[in-house]
C-alpha cells in the first residue's frame, strides 16, 4: 500500500517570500500521479498542481511549482511571491494509474501554511 | 463546465438518529464518485467510491453506507449515528481517466 508523508504540520512565510512544503511517499509502482490540494478556511479542497511520474519535467502553475524527485520519492511544493490568500492547509496526494481501487487518492496529513503580512 | 453540489453545509444530529448527505454532479456523464471524511486537524480518509450506478466500494468498515441511485447522484447514509461519526464529509468526482478529483464544499457533521 502506498503512504504519503508530510513532515511539516505547520509552516509560515512572509508575504511576497517563497516557501517550500515537503512531501514524501512510498510506493513500489513506477507509474503514478501526484497532486497538491489546498484547503482554505472555507474547507473546500482545491487542486493546486499535478505531476505525472513518467514526466521528468517539474509541473508549474503560475506561482506554484513542484520539485519532483522520483528516485527519492519526494514531491515538494514551492510557492513563490506568497500572498495572504495562499494561507490554507495543503495536502499532498498520490494516485495509482489503472482501475478499481487504484482510482483512490492517498492523502498526507497536511501542512498548515500561515502567510504573515 | 462541470459542477459538484453537496448539501447540507452543516448538520447537527443527535446520537442514534439517521443520516442522509447528498452529492450531485452536473456537466459530466458516468463520473467516478467518492465520499471522504476528514477528522479535525487530519487528512482525508476515503470512505466509499463508485464507478457506476449501483456500484459501491467500501474502503473502511463503519457505521455508514453509500448509494448511487442515479448516474450523477451519490448519497451517504447511516441508520443510527454514533458520536464518532462527527467530522467533515467531502464528496468528490473524477472522469474515467487519469484526471484529478474535484471536491464539493463539504458538510460539517456534529453529533450530540
Amino acid at each position: 500500500a502506498q503512504t504519503v508523508t508530510q513532515s511539516q504540520p505547520e509552516m509560515s512565510v512572509q508575504e511576497a517570500e517563497t516557501v517550500t512544503l515537503s512531501c514524501t511517499y512510498d510506493t513500489s509502482e513506477s507509474d503514478y500521479y501526484l497532486f497538491w490540494y489546498k484547503q482554505p478556511p472555507s474547507r473546500q479542497m482545491i487542486l493546486v498542481i499535478r505531476q505525472e511520474a513518467y514526466k521528468q519535467q517539474n509541473a508549474t502553475e503560475n506561482r506554484f511549482s513542484v520539485n519532483f524527485q522520483k528516485a527519492a520519492k519526494s514531491f515538494s511544493l514551492k510557492i513563490s511571491d506568497s500572498q495572504l490568500g495562499d494561507a490554507a492547509m495543503y495536502f499532498c496526494a498520490y494516485r495509482s494509474p489503472g482501475g478499481g481501487s487504484a482510482r483512490q487518492l492517498t492523502f498526507g496529513s497536511g501542512t498548515q501554511l500561515t502567510v504573515l503580512p | 463546465s462541470q459542477t459538484i453540489h453537496q448539501w447540507p453545509a452543516t448538520l447537527v444530529q443527535p446520537v442514534g438518529s439517521p443520516l442522509s448527505l447528498e452529492c450531485t454532479v452536473e456537466g459530466t456523464s458516468n463520473p467516478n464518485l467518492y465520499w471522504y471524511r476528514q477528522a479535525a486537524g487530519r487528512g482525508l480518509q476515503l470512505l466509499f467510491y463508485s464507478v457506476g450506478i449501483g456500484q459501491i466500494s467500501s474502503e473502511v468498515p463503519q457505521n455508514l453506507s453509500a448509494s448511487r441511485p442515479q448516474d450523477r447522484q451519490f448519497i451517504l447514509s447511516s441508520k443510527k449515528l454514533l458520536l464518532s461519526d462527527s467530522g467533515f464529509y467531502l464528496c468528490a468526482w473524477s472522469v474515467r481517466s487519469n484526471q484529478p478529483q474535484h471536491f464539493g464544499d463539504g458538510t460539517r457533521l456534529s453529533i450530540l
